[in-house]
């Protein structure tokens, strides 16, 4: 079974800075990995999705890069604001099943 | 453009008691997903469906029951409420074939209490 794993499980920075958040997933064979954003008592969002033939997905601040064979994928977020305070999940789906395996998430906190 | 759609939002139970939460998707997806979300345990799979009428188990599939008479709609039933089942219930859908695995959207979720 696929096991995803994000540490650390909460992080705190002031507004600025720029942070990297980290996703460890223990199964190679995976069709893409998808990277969610959820705010306090709401759904999640997705904010990017990286096909397992790609290396790196950009959107505005936010920067995903995928390792399949290290099992690693990070999301990096350029001038952190306090809007961006939120929990961060990754998921992967494997190659052959039909559902995803979640992380347990980071919360992020950004400090004005 | 909707998206996914829980129906309905909040929600209180008398443990024993029945009730179903609905999920509409409008973006003619093949696969949905109910999850629960709980403080420390983070999202687990209830139930899901490949296609209409379709349903399999996922992680804690026990005392919850699904439909998917339609393609665009997964129903998710608990027969006799217990306090155990107080969570926030997500729904979810994607595009999938035999040989991909798209974007996974999500509803708002259900917040259900059961006393």
């Amino acid at each position: 079974k696929q096991e995803v794993t994000q540490i650390p499980a909460a992080l705190s920075v002031p507004e600025g800075e720029n942070l990297v958040l980290n996703c460890s997933f223990t199964d190679s064979a995976i069709y893409n990995l998808q990277w969610f954003r959820q705010d306090p008592g709401k759904g999640l969002t997705s904010l990017l999705l990286i096909q397992s033939s790609q290396r790196e997905q950009t959107s505005g601040r936010l920067n995903a890069s995928l390792d399949k064979s290290s099992g690693r994928s990070t999301l990096y977020i350029a001038a952190s604001q306090p809007g961006d305070s939120a929990t961060y999940l990754c998921a992967v789906p494997p190659l052959g099943g039909n559902q995803f395996y979640f992380g347990t998430g980071t919360s992020l906190t950004v400090i004005p | 453009n909707a998206g996914v759609t829980q129906t309905p939002k909040f929600r209180v139970l008398k443990t024993g008691q029945s009730m179903t939460l609905l999920c509409a998707q409008d973006m003619n997806h093949e696969y949905m997903y109910w999850y629960r979300q709980d403080p420390g345990m983070g999202l687990r799979l209830i139930h899901y469906s490949v296609g209409e009428g379709t349903t399999a188990k996922g992680e804690v599939p026990d005392g919850y029951n699904v439909s998917r008479l339609k393609k665009q709609n997964f129903l998710l039933g608990l027969e006799s409420a217990a306090p155990s089942q107080t969570s926030v219930y997500f729904c979810a859908s994607s595009y999938n074939s035999r040989v991909y695995t798209g974007e996974l959207f999500f509803g708002e979720g259900s917040r259900l209490t059961v006393l």
